[in-house]
């Protein structure tokens, strides 16, 4: 069982602004950068955002990080067909001396 | 580009053994840690090994850890994991990935399947 709790199942329609949220504790989101990944059916995972709310180059800037405390979210603008998808985020936990990894988010885009 | 090519993968009796390795192209191997994270059919990711650039410093999971050997060959540049007495519930698509910073990976391969069945 993952102790980085996302949401299950959000939807949107094309357009539509989404957050997933990513909840934590002091001795990993609260302490430690948050990564976020998208995996698209049958691929594997791509890097989103790291360092809570960095985007590497090419990934568009529909998407944005941001963290308070121990919680973090992932914000999608602009919703498009293509950000049908898993989404996990992912940190550094101290306690554990791992990288632990949220359950996992899967988005429709209706 | 950096390509990450994961081969070894297969079916397996439980506790039997596999060796799985990952070639890394495309970057300068010795300069980056590297992991292993799987992912169990229809199910989330799970981190399972890390490794130093320089094998000193090595970290696994908790299920994971005495049974499974990372390791790397930077002259090869590939990096390797060794599963020993595996187990049903260690079926999973397996990934190789670079590690960006804070442990977490940047890029990340295909994957490979093991499949732990009788």
């Amino acid at each position: 069982q993952s102790v980085l709790t996302q949401p299950p199942s959000p939807s949107g329609t094309p357009g539509q602004r989404v957050t997933i949220s990513c909840s934590g504790s002091s001795s990993n989101v609260g302490r430690n950068y948050v990564y976020w990944y998208q995996q698209l059916p049958g691929t594997a995972p791509k890097l989103l955002i790291y360092r809570d709310n960095q985007r590497p180059s090419g990934v568009p800037d529909r998407f944005s990080g941001s963290k308070s405390g121990t919680s973090a979210s992932l914000t999608i603008s602009g919703l498009r067909s293509e950000d049908e998808a898993d989404y996990y985020c992912a940190a550094w936990d101290d306690s554990l001396s791992g990288v632990l990894f949220g359950g996992g988010t899967k988005l429709t885009v209706l | 580009q950096v390509q990450l090519v994961e081969s070894g993968g297969g079916l397996v009796e439980p506790g039997g053994s596999l060796r799985l390795s990952c070639a890394a192209s495309g970057f300068t191997f010795t300069e980056y840690y590297m992991s292993w994270v799987r992912q169990a059919p229809g199910k989330g990711l799970e981190w399972v090994s890390y490794i130093s650039s320089d094998d000193y410093t090595i970290y696994y999971s908790d299920s994971v850890k005495g049974r499974f050997t990372i390791s790397r060959d930077n002259a090869k540049n590939s990096l390797y994991l060794q599963m020993n007495s595996l187990r049903a519930e260690d079926t999973a698509v397996y990934y190789c990935a670079r590690v960006h910073e804070w442990f977490l990976p940047d890029y990340w391969g295909q994957g490979t399947l093991v499949t732990v069945s009788s």
